[in-house]
């Protein structure tokens, strides 16, 4: 079965320090592997996703995301968090194009301190 | 429409009642999924719909929990009987050839269970 794990329930980074949330996952087959951003209040919002080609993809607002088939991960990392970027972010699995139900993890609540 | 939109946006029933939840995909898009967002579980699939069809029902928590789909588009959910544990968020998602591997989410539901 599929899986999602992200480590790291609660983070608390400094207004313009580097940021790294850790996902990792569980697939039988090819991999499609989304970051999505959810506000208080809001919906979700796809940062990136990754389903073939180069290894290191870029997303909006300034996210990066590493595909590492060999530890099964797809860290998120941001070079310099901003106030706006504080969030629950999730990490989501599925297949076939992305027409495949989502499996989540549990998601990581980011907090920003001035 | 431009996205995914829901309704109501918000709904507050008592303990017992039937509810309906309303989802309205991107037009053109063929698939559709329902999932759940409540704390003690995460977000989690419930139903996946191809056309008016549902080839997985796998999340759906128990009999109470019913969805369909007509036309190939709109699509609802019902609740019967209610209980507190349905409070959550429901969030509609849908699929398309054209959608560039990506589910695209509407804003969600919130059904609060009194």
């Amino acid at each position: 079965a599929q899986s999602v794990t992200q480590p790291d329930i609660h983070i608390t980074v400094s207004e313009g320090a580097s940021l790294e949330l850790r996902c990792n996952y569980s697939y039988g087959a090819t991999p499609y592997l989304f970051w999505y951003v959810q506000s208080p209040g809001q919906g979700l919002q796809l940062l990136l996703k990754y389903f073939s080609g180069d290894t290191l993809v870029q997303g909006i607002k300034g996210f990066e995301a590493e595909f590492k088939r060999s530890q099964s991960s797809f860290n998120l990392r941001k070079p310099s968090v901003h106030w706006s970027d504080a969030a629950e972010y999730f990490c989501a699995v599925g297949g076939n194009f992305g027409n495949e139900k989502l499996t989540f993890g549990t998601g990581t609540r980011l907090t920003i301190i001035p | 429409g431009a996205g995914v939109s829901q309704s109501p946006s918000n709904k507050v029933t008592e303990k017992g009642k039937d509810v309906e939840l309303r989802c309205d995909p991107i037009s053109g898009h063929t698939a559709l999924y329902w999932y759940r967002q409540s704390l003690g579980q995460g977000l989690e699939f419930l139903i996946y719909f191809q056309g008016n069809s549902a080839p997985d029902k796998s999340g759906l928590p128990s009999d109470r929990f019913s969805a369909e789909r007509t036309g190939g588009s709109v699509s609802t959910l019902t609740i019967q009987r209610t209980q507190q544990e349905d409070s959550a968020v429901y969030l509609c998602a849908s699929w398309g050839p054209s959608s560039y591997n990506e589910q695209f989410f509407g804003p969600g539901t919130r059904l609060t269970v009194l």
